[in-house]
């Protein structure tokens, strides 16, 4: 059963701290995106990767993150430093190259404190 | 930015009855999906739709993509308890491999 794995599922860290998420996107799934979920602004796009290569970051802030793909079966999201305001759930997501449709892994909620 | 919004917002709904839900755009997109998150889960792809008119149905569920291609509908015939969740249209943006999401349609389904 191919599904994208995320972890942590759940990560508690207080302000100023180093935070990774970690996604092993479906194999054979050449795009990975990562999504935030918060209430209020629902489900929004901070990156995406196409064949590993960056393509849009413009939904991230610069200063606080960065998103990489060392390979093919690891994409990494990492804030330095968190704050407050970067609690949410992160999601990751791959999509294979013609069928439309991303698909999601279960998240890792991030609290920072 | 471009933005999906969805109607209704939330809404209970007595175990038997049929739903309906909406998501519109100011903008044209040329393919609709619909995905459906449960509590603690990510989103889950429920029917995609690739042209203008196109009805498609995924057992209970039917979804129509609007003629004017700013729209789209998702209805869910005799809903049960497990139809509970937020479901979320979504686009890919034209000449982008990007997804964007509407701002979603809780449901609540009363036994």
């Amino acid at each position: 059963d191919a599904r994208v794995t995320q972890t942590p599922r759940d990560k508690v860290t207080e302000m100023g701290q180093e935070v990774t998420m970690r996604c092993q996107p479906i194999l054979g799934h050449n795009t990975v995106f990562w999504y935030r979920q918060t209430m209020m602004q629902g489900l929004e796009l901070l990156a995406y990767f196409r064949n590993r290569a960056p393509l849009d970051d413009s939904g991230m802030p610069k200063d606080r993150f960065s998103a990489e793909m060392p390979d093919a079966t690891l994409a990494t999201l990492k804030i330095q430093p968190s704050e407050p305001r970067d609690s949410a759930v992160y999601f990751c997501a791959s999509a294979p190259g013609r069928v439309l449709g991303a698909f999601f892994g279960q998240g890792t909620r991030l609290t920072v404190v | 930015g471009q933005q999906l919004n969805q109607s209704p917002q939330s809404m209970f709904i007595q175990e038997g009855e049929d739903v309906s839900m909406n998501c519109t755009s100011s903008s044209i997109f040329n393919t609709w999906l619909w995905y459906k998150q449960d509590p603690g889960e990510g989103p889950v792809l429920l029917i995609a739709l690739y042209k203008a008119g196109e009805l498609t149905s995924n057992g209970r569920l039917t979804a129509q993509f609007g003629t004017t291609r700013k729209d789209s509908f998702l209805n869910i015939s005799a809903s049960i308890p497990s139809d509970v969740g937020i479901y979320f249209c979504a686009v890919r943006l034209s000449g982008t491999y990007k997804y964007i999401f509407g701002t979603g349609t809780r449901l609540k389904v009363l036994a």
